[in-house]
Formats: structure tokens, C-alpha cells, sequence
């Protein structure tokens, strides 16, 4: 595709719900990067991708946070179990090769709402 | 720890004036500095990347520079238009390798207005 989508661009839940958050990359990049950005904050760096495995998960705040990309291309973001605490813009990038000169390319973002 | 940090938190200036945003960082070791624009309710877009060898880099009227021994970087934005309202965020990649470890700082909220 033209940019980086993201699926929905809104998702309201309850505490305790589990959801996921979708995100279609630039076709052929190989690397994908979620992000968490509470308001009035910066991005904060949650896990990295190259190709289907997850090179850095050094970003997820605990167990209940998972991410997968089977084939290499789309990626979802489970959250169990949601807390209040999970609310904020959850942004994907994705980047032509992963390496530390790329640029990252973002989507718009999911805004997740626990009430 | 690695931190990014922004001054001012937020400016108003008017239409067709300069203004210069700071950034400093304690991220150990440096890549690469990247400074992003982010409209509301929208993804950061890349405005300027520099690595370690570079003190100035221009992007149209954007240009952002950067002393690696201060470990200061600055953007600049000359003639600034309504469309320049947007948070920039100074992004600071340290370590070697992947692209993942980046710190972002909190972001300078700008309005410009007639």
C-alpha cells in the first residue's frame, strides 16, 4: 500500500477484555516497530520486528502485551486482560531493512479506550 | 538511562516568523538524532535524519542541526506557515545494529497563528 494502515482507528473496551490492534506495514519493508504514545507524551518503543520474528521485545510492560507477524507483512498487537492503564495511541512503523539509519514510516494509529 | 529532552514544551508564534526548537539527549552510545513532525491525531512523519558525522541537515525551510559533543541538536523553521502547527519530536537512536532502540522526547507543541 501507498502508507502504513492501522485497524481500527478506534477501539473502546471494558477492563478485562482482550483486543487486538491490527497493522498493515509498506509493502516490502521488512522491518515493523510498535509503539505506545500516552497524551502530551512521546512514543514509547514496545517491540521490533524483522521479517516474522520479533527481534526486540524489550518494550512490552509485561505478559499481557503480545505481537505476532506470521508471514512477515501484517501484524497484530494482543492485549489480555486490559487495564485502564493500557489507554493511549498505539502507533505501527515499518522501515525498508531495520537497520539504524532507516526511516520509519508511521501509521495513524489506534487510540485504545479501557473504561 | 537514556533521555531525550525538549525546550520549550509549547510556542505560539505568528505567521512568517522563525522559530528554533531544542533537544538534549544523554542517550549513550549515539547513532543517529531524527527529528519527526506530528500533526494531531496523526502518525509522527519524518522531517531529518543525522548521524554522528553530521552538524547540519535541511529540509526545505526545516533545518536541524546537531553538536555531538553537547549532545544538543536544534530545529529551525524559517517563514513559518499555519500548516507548521504539529508537535516535533526529537528522536534519539543509540546502540549499533538494529533501528529499535529509539528514545523520544516529549515533543514541542507548535501553533502558528495569523
Amino acid at each position: 500500500g501507498a502508507g502504513v494502515s492501522q485497524t481500527p482507528s478506534n477501539k473502546v473496551t471494558e477492563k478485562g477484555k482482550y483486543v487486538e490492534l491490527r497493522c498493515d506495514p509498506i509493502s516490502g519493508h521488512t522491518a515493523l516497530y510498535w509503539y505506545r504514545q500516552s497524551l502530551g507524551q512521546g512514543p514509547e518503543f514496545l517491540i521490533y520486528f524483522q521479517g516474522t520474528g520479533a527481534a526486540d521485545d524489550s518494550g512490552l510492560p509485561n505478559d499481557r502485551f503480545f505481537a505476532v507477524r506470521p508471514e512477515g507483512s501484517v501484524s497484530t498487537l494482543k492485549i489480555q486482560r486490559t487495564e485502564r492503564g493500557d489507554s493511549a495511541v498505539y502507533l505501527c512503523a515499518s522501515s525498508s531493512h531495520g537497520i539504524n539509519t532507516d526511516t520509519q514510516y508511521f501509521g495513524p494509529g489506534t487510540r485504545l479506550t479501557v473504561l | 538511562k537514556n533521555q531525550v529532552e525538549q525546550s520549550p514544551q509549547s510556542l505560539i508564534i505568528l505567521e512568517g516568523k522563525n522559530c528554533t526548537l531544542q533537544c538534549n539527549y544523554t542517550v549513550s552510545p549515539f547513532s543517529n538524532l531524527r527529528w519527526y513532525k506530528q500533526d494531531t491525531g496523526r502518525g509522527p512523519v519524518s522531517l531529518t535524519i543525522m548521524t554522528f558525522s553530521e552538524n547540519t541537515k535541511s529540509n526545505g525551510r526545516y533545518t536541524a542541526t546537531l553538536d555531538a559533543d553537547t549532545k544538543q541538536s536544534s530545529l529551525h523553521i524559517t517563514a513559518s506557515q499555519l500548516s507548521d502547527s504539529a508537535s516535533y519530536i526529537c528522536v534519539v537512536s543509540g546502540g549499533t545494529g538494529t533501528a529499535s532502540k529509539l528514545t523520544f522526547g516529549t515533543g514541542t507543541r507548535l501553533q502558528v497563528t495569523l
